[in-house]
């Protein structure tokens, strides 16, 4: 079956400049999560939807970004005004939250360049 | 704050057992351990996880200390494409859901020829 995708690959845009980044969660999946990674570093959580729960907004930087999730689908990342340190690929992952753990499986990333 | 500490770089002859440990401490009962991988410039992709026993998968084998304060990610036979870097991870179901993931540095496991 698909996996989790996410658009566009790639993204260039420039300082000051709106961007929304979208991931289709694998069919089923309740629980999507966001990850920014700077280059070279880790996995930076930044906010995580759970079914019709309120999400975990914890992770987000600052009030330029905003995630919006419809149902148990698709989900939009939206940065606004965006700056040269917002440069990273930001993944998305969806789980099917069970009993027995909560694995995540991962989308490719998009991969944005703040000019 | 990521809950677990890896060693920054392990090297492994191609062909050996890759034994890459983690330490999670402060982990609680409710917590499982995770184990994924991301090879350069794709996402992150899931290994194999446990709660309190070893647990063994086409990819790879997990122990877990009988305390579970720590455990090794076993790669029975490295190869060159298990070059990538590995994150070890607790997490623990709270009401509501799961705790969100923290994801350390990880450590970054070169298989040498």
């Amino acid at each position: 079956g698909a996996g989790v995708s996410q658009s566009p690959s790639n993204k260039v845009t420039e300082k000051g400049k709106d961007v929304e980044l979208r991931c289709d969660p694998i069919s089923g999946h309740t629980a999507l999560y966001w990850y920014r990674q700077r280059l070279g570093q880790g996995l930076e959580f930044l906010i995580y939807f759970q079914g019709n729960s309120a999400p975990d907004k914890s992770g987000l930087p600052s009030d330029r970004f905003s995630a919006e999730r419809t149902g148990e689908s698709v989900s939009t990342l939206t940065i606004q005004r965006t700056q040269q340190e917002d440069s990273a690929v930001y993944l998305c992952a969806s789980s099917f939250q069970a009993g027995d753990g909560d694995t995540q499986y991962f989308g490719p990333g998009t991969r944005l360049t703040v000019l | 704050d990521a809950k677990t500490t890896q060693p920054t770089s392990m090297d492994c002859a191609e062909g050996r057992a890759a034994n890459l440990p983690c330490n999670h401490s402060t982990i609680s009962g409710n917590e499982y351990v995770y184990w994924y991988r991301q090879i350069h410039s794709q996402g992150p992709q899931y290994i194999i996880h446990g709660l309190k026993n070893n647990e063994t998968n086409e990819m790879a084998s997990l122990i877990i200390t009988e305390d579970r304060k720590s455990s090794t990610l076993i790669l029975p036979h490295a190869t060159l494409r298990d070059t990538a870097v590995y994150y070890c991870i607790v997490r623990g179901r709270e009401s509501g859901g799961y705790q969100k993931v923290t994801f350390g540095t990880g450590t970054k496991l070169q298989v040498i020829p």
